[in-house]
């Protein structure tokens, strides 16, 4: 079946690095992709809409300048956390829609966790 | 804003007990999905309920979607520690982008 694989699934890294986290889709073209954040115990919150070939469309109250996402091509799309503190510590995840078809299929997730 | 609340936030039982997940919305929508997350790892779909009245049997698992298709739930029949874990409501935006809406989630925890 159709599989969103997300890299690396976890990263631990000091305060002021910028982390670039990948989500790609294995046997299907994703012309979107959406990028959600998760805090312990809590639910999904969509983050963005990853658009290929153009820009994101950012949720509100998402910083578009803190969290960069790069659409390039129908399998990749990646989420850039740049100069990341401890509050961005969280559980990120991606998804894309198969041809548009419900549902939608999840990554694995990423752990990030700043020092 | 379109919301979706879940109810109960957590819940704690003992193997065999049987239990009922809500998932609310403060409007009507096309269809809902519920998924299933373990720690540390993306949501599974479980089921996607699309017709007011609708009821899905997934073994142990029963998925109801509201008449007015503003509300649905999940009941569970003999609860197994495996049934552990985040089970959360989706509904997908009305504007056609195909983005989810996460409901509050309920944890859920058997235990043995």
């Amino acid at each position: 079946g159709a599989v969103v694989s997300q890299h690396p699934s976890r990263v631990i890294c000091k305060s002021g690095t910028s982390v670039k986290i990948e989500c790609r889709s294995l046997d299907f073209q994703a012309t979107t992709m959406f990028w959600y954040r998760q805090f312990p115990k809590q639910s999904l919150m969509l983050m963005a809409t990853s658009n290929e070939g153009s820009k994101a469309t950012y949720e509100q109250g998402v910083e578009k300048d803190k969290f960069l996402i790069n659409h390039a091509s129908l399998t990749l799309s990646t989420l850039t956390v740049t100069s990341a503190h401890p509050e961005d510590s969280s559980f990120y995840i991606c998804s894309a829609p198969q041809g548009g078809l419900e549902p939608q299929h999840f990554g694995d997730g990423t752990r990030l966790s700043i020092l | 804003t379109q919301l979706l609340e879940q109810s109960p936030q957590f819940l704690s039982i003992q193997e065999g007990e049987n239990l009922t997940v809500y998932c609310n919305s403060s409007s009507v929508f096309s269809s809902l999905q519920w998924y299933r997350q373990e720690p540390g790892e993306g949501p599974v779909l479980l089921v996607t309920v699309v017709t007011g009245g609708e009821v899905k049997k997934l073994k142990r698992l029963t998925f109801q979607f509201g008449d007015a298709r503003k509300d649905s739930s999940l009941h569970i029949t003999a609860a197994q520690p495996g049934d552990t874990g985040l089970y959360l409501c989706a509904l997908s935006s009305t504007s056609g982008t195909y983005k989810y809406i996460f409901g509050t989630g309920t944890r859920l925890k058997v235990l043995a």
